[in-house]
């Protein structure tokens, strides 16, 4: 397709599992970025994967969140030990090129829920 | 550190109504200022952007002037249809090594016919 693919679009799991949820970017597209989204709030940065690496990871709330890129396209974002807290629509974006402050082009996300 | 605050929601307007959606940012530096918009089952998407200080971005009728003085991005459009009816999302990026966009809280728009 032609846009950033998330999947699931909806994940409900128990607390205490581990989920992972997946974004393919679109092609060609250096960056990639996570972000999560609370119920009422805007979106708020997680990681940043220039290429393969993760260039800054200041947003991740904990380690329990772990995200990977390991051939610079598609990312898988980790999370253990879910909490009833993680609930919220994840977000992943990508973009050509970082610093020229190019379009960020957005998922449709994936609802997690933790029950 | 970096913040943008919009004004609290929801609206609603009447179809053909003036819209001015508020934004006031804090960050050090020189910021680049964005809208996005998501629409009901959507995802997000870029309405504009200005990049530097008295740009004004406007994209489907909707306008926003960067005013450093002010620190603020209000966002505006003149006549309002049912179809621009979404969740409005002010956000900033600051580029160098920490650039990343934080955004506001979003404001629900709806537009009766």
């Amino acid at each position: 397709g032609a846009g950033v693919s998330q999947t699931p679009s909806n994940k409900v799991t128990e607390k205490g599992k581990y989920v992972e949820l997946r974004c393919d970017p679109i092609s060609g597209h250096t960056a990639l970025y996570w972000y999560r989204q609370s119920l009422g709030q805007g979106p708020e940065f997680l990681i940043y994967f220039q290429g393969t690496g993760a260039a800054d990871d200041s947003g991740l709330p904990n380690d329990r969140f772990f995200a990977v890129r390991p051939e610079g396209s598609v990312s898988t974002l980790k999370i253990q030990r879910t909490e009833r807290g993680d609930s919220a629509v994840y977000l992943c974006a990508s973009s050509l090129f970082r610093y020229r402050n190019t379009e960020a082009f957005f998922g449709q996300g994936t609802r997690l829920t933790v029950v | 550190g970096d913040s943008v605050t919009q004004m609290e929601g929801p609206v609603t307007l009447s179809e053909e109504a003036f819209l001015t959606i508020n934004c006031t940012y804090t960050a050090t530096g020189y910021p680049s200022l964005f809208w996005y918009v998501q629409y009901p089952g959507e995802g997000l998407q870029l309405l504009l952007k200005a990049t530097k200080a008295d740009d004004k971005g406007s994209n489907k009728g909707f306008e926003a002037t960067y005013r450093k003085e002010t620190t603020s991005f209000h966002l505006e459009k003149g006549s309002v249809q049912v179809s621009d009816s979404a969740v409005y999302f002010c956000a900033l990026m600051k580029a160098g090594a920490n650039s990343k966009l934080t955004f506001g809280k979003g404001i629900t728009l709806s537009v009766r016919p």
